[in-house]
């Protein structure tokens, strides 16, 4: 039972256009959503978070929004670059649970072009 | 500073045979995480310490799996009586406490023959 769902596996996008990475959770007891981001053999790294209180987040040029109602949190990637090539994995946090005990989607595998 | 370090970087082993994985974290952090991520999955977890004990380890899928942290610091992933299904890429994570950001190693990837 996947409680968190990224149904892309891959995605390309040109260079300078907008990336835009989905997620859906089936767990309503998630409170605090992130996204990761791994290049080939290198570990995860953490790229943006949100809180289940917020409904949008920005980091330069990472957006992550949350529709709560909808259970589907997205990540845009504006500008793209040919450096943000990687994979991209969407985790969640339950609210009952430890800081770091996260449930991972599968990812999606993000190819900018230039 | 220096990251997480695992060891070995790969590890080949045939079924039934017995393996160690090496996690350090960054200095000064107190909570240790071991995660796996089988071919085509995210990251699953399976074990967190918080200083020396296993504050959770829900995540180890049988007894064949058992983790150690004597010292608070260095870590190591025991595997029993390795199966084919445990090949995969066990990633171990380190935080400040169980709050802050999390910190991923590069791996170890285990293939069991």
């Amino acid at each position: 039972d996947q409680q968190v769902k990224q149904n892309s596996p891959s995605l390309s996008v040109q260079e300078g256009r907008i990336s835009i990475l989905n997620c859906d959770y089936t767990n309503s007891m998630f409170d605090y959503f992130l996204w990761y981001k791994k290049y080939p053999a290198e570990g995860p790294t953490f790229l943006i978070s949100i809180s289940s209180i917020k409904d949008k987040n920005e980091d330069g040029r990472f957006t992550v929004f949350l529709n709560k109602s909808a259970k589907h949190l997205s990540l845009h990637i504006v500008p793209s670059q040919p450096g943000d090539s990687a994979v991209y994995f969407c985790a969640a946090r339950a609210v009952m649970e430890y800081g770091n005990k996260l449930v991972f989607g599968a990812g999606t595998i993000l190819r900018v072009k230039s | 500073g220096a990251g997480v370090s695992q060891t070995p970087s790969n590890k080949v082993t045939e079924k039934g045979k017995y393996v160690e994985l090496r996690c350090d974290p960054i200095s000064g952090h107190t909570a240790l995480y071991w995660y796996r991520q089988s071919l085509g999955q995210g990251p699953e977890f399976l074990i967190y310490f918080q200083g020396t004990g296993a504050a959770d380890d829900s995540g180890l899928p049988n007894d064949r799996f058992f983790a150690v942290r004597p010292e608070g610091s260095v870590s190591t992933l025991k595997i029993q009586r390795t199966e084919r299904g445990d090949s995969a890429v066990y990633l171990c994570a380190s935080s400040l406490d169980r709050e802050t950001r999390l910190f991923f190693g590069p791996g170890t990837r285990l293939t069991v023959l």
